[in-house]
């Protein structure tokens, strides 16, 4: 599909492993978001890249995330020593991007990560 | 700083009532743009809406309405006749106009319409 994907779509991790979820974005768009969102809360964002430019990481909880997007289009975040508040949705979002006036994100399914 | 507010966490409608969503949302910015996402049970978020802030004009798309009113900070949301599919989380969002900034949500109202 032409869509934002998301993989894996369910994660389970015991606590202390390290895990990686990836994003692939809508083919040409320049943005791409990653947002988290915990059980019956709204999404909170993460980071942001303008192509493979990591413009804005202040929304990362702590230096054990880590996100990448290495060539411009799929990104990967990871969590390093993953504790159980990190369990949660792990939405990606892509958007045209450039300062064009339709710049409304699309969400992927996102990566429902859950840690034991 | 960004904020915005859902006080609705979650309603129930019988199918063909009408029902509004509410969203209060607070920014420094005299320029941003307010938006609607629906959340279905399979967890995509799925866009509806888009207003920026110089267009205070009502927008009615089929059984979808929506009222902004800069002078109370609010942009509700209208669903007319509701339909079972129409049972979702339903967010609203604000962001920065400049540039691609990223979407600040409230924490969603879960609505539930019961055929």
């Amino acid at each position: 599909g032409a869509g934002v994907s998301q993989s894996p779509r369910y994660k389970v991790a015991k606590r202390g492993q390290d895990v990686a979820l990836r994003c692939d974005p809508i083919s040409g768009h320049v943005s791409l978001f990653w947002y988290q969102q915990a059980l019956g809360q709204g999404p909170e964002f993460l980071t942001y890249f303008q192509n493979e430019a990591q413009l804005d990481k202040s929304g990362l909880p702590s230096d054990r995330f880590f996100a990448e997007r290495p060539e411009g289009s799929v990104s990967t975040l990871k969590i390093q020593r993953t504790q159980q508040e990190d369990s949660a949705v792990y939405l990606c979002a892509s958007s045209l991007g450039g300062g064009r006036a339709r710049n409304e994100q699309f969400f992927g399914p996102g990566t429902r990560l859950t840690v034991l | 700083a960004q904020k915005v507010t859902q006080a609705q966490t979650e309603i129930s409608v019988v199918e063909k009532e009408d029902v509004t969503l509410d969203c209060v949302y607070e920014t420094r910015d005299t320029t941003y743009y307010l938006f609607w996402y629906k959340q279905p049970p399979s967890g995509e978020l799925v866009f509806l809406i888009r207003r920026n802030s110089f267009d205070e004009q009502n927008e009615i798309s089929g059984r979808y309405s929506w009222n902004f009113q800069k002078s109370t900070s609010s942009f509700n949301f209208t669903i007319t006749a509701s339909q079972v599919v129409d049972s979702a989380v339903y967010f609203c969002a604000l962001s920065e106009a400049m540039g691609n900034t990223p979407l600040v949500f409230g924490k969603g109202t879960r609505l539930s319409v019961i055929a």
